[in-house]
């Protein structure tokens, strides 16, 4: 599995967009780049995933470089609820779907 | 879609004593996962099935944890005997088979376990 490396916390304004990193220099060629969040008391809630590609869907967009070595997932428009802790995971080494948690970020959105 | 399913939500029980929790899958999903989360800590992966076979239990402590999965589908988790550091959450979570393919994991809710 990908080791992956995220800031420990970050604040965001109530409606800007939330813009969180994260380092995954080691991961091959054909491990997806999965980001997960969770919010207190509950179980990770799945985000957004990609391979190569920039990713969008209904809750996030998922920017990944060119190298593959770091990408970005994109809040568009921030609210008290999205308050979490965020996962970035590389994954399915091995010929099988593997989620190995890192420490996350824990993003707090401020009113 | 019925998501899955754990239980008991909590449980208080002393040292030395054993404890089982149980999960039950999304119908359909191969893949099943059990998860150790130390407060502040990000959940720790303790075991993964595909089907009824284990495919990883590197970080199980087998000494005193078991875990099964009969006919593939539920599962449990059993501690024999506890120790305080065990207070934690234990989560499950399952996902469709993929192969080399992508798929997302859903989780439960967890179960907590006090240890005293």
């Amino acid at each position: 599995d990908a080791k992956t490396t995220q800031p420990p916390s970050m604040d965001c304004a109530e409606g800007r967009a939330a813009n969180l990193p994260c380092n995954h220099s080691t991961i091959s060629g054909n491990e997806y780049v999965y980001w997960y969040r969770q919010i207190h008391s509950q179980g990770p809630q799945y985000i957004i995933h990609g391979l190569k590609n920039n990713e969008t869907n209904e809750m996030a967009s998922l920017i990944i470089t060119e190298d593959r070595k770091s990408s970005t997932l994109i809040l568009p428009h921030a609210t008290l609820r999205d308050t979490a802790v965020y996962y970035c995971i590389g994954g399915n080494s091995g010929g099988y779907q593997k989620v190995t948690f890192g420490t996350g970020t824990k993003l707090q959105v401020i009113p | 879609e019925a998501g899955v399913a754990q239980s008991p939500r909590y449980k208080i029980i002393e040292k030395r004593q054993s404890v089982a929790f149980w999960c039950n899958p999304i119908s359909g999903h191969a893949t099943l996962y059990w998860y150790q989360q130390i407060l502040g800590q990000g959940p720790k992966l303790l075991i993964q099935f595909q089907n009824n076979g284990v495919v990883d239990d590197s970080q199980l402590p087998k000494d005193r944890f078991s875990a099964e999965r009969l006919k593939g589908v539920d599962s449990t988790l059993k501690i024999q005997p506890a120790k305080l550091e065990d207070s934690a959450v234990y989560l499950c979570a399952s996902s469709l088979l993929s192969g080399l393919s992508s798929t997302e994991a859903f989780f439960g809710q967890g179960t907590r376990l006090t240890v005293v």
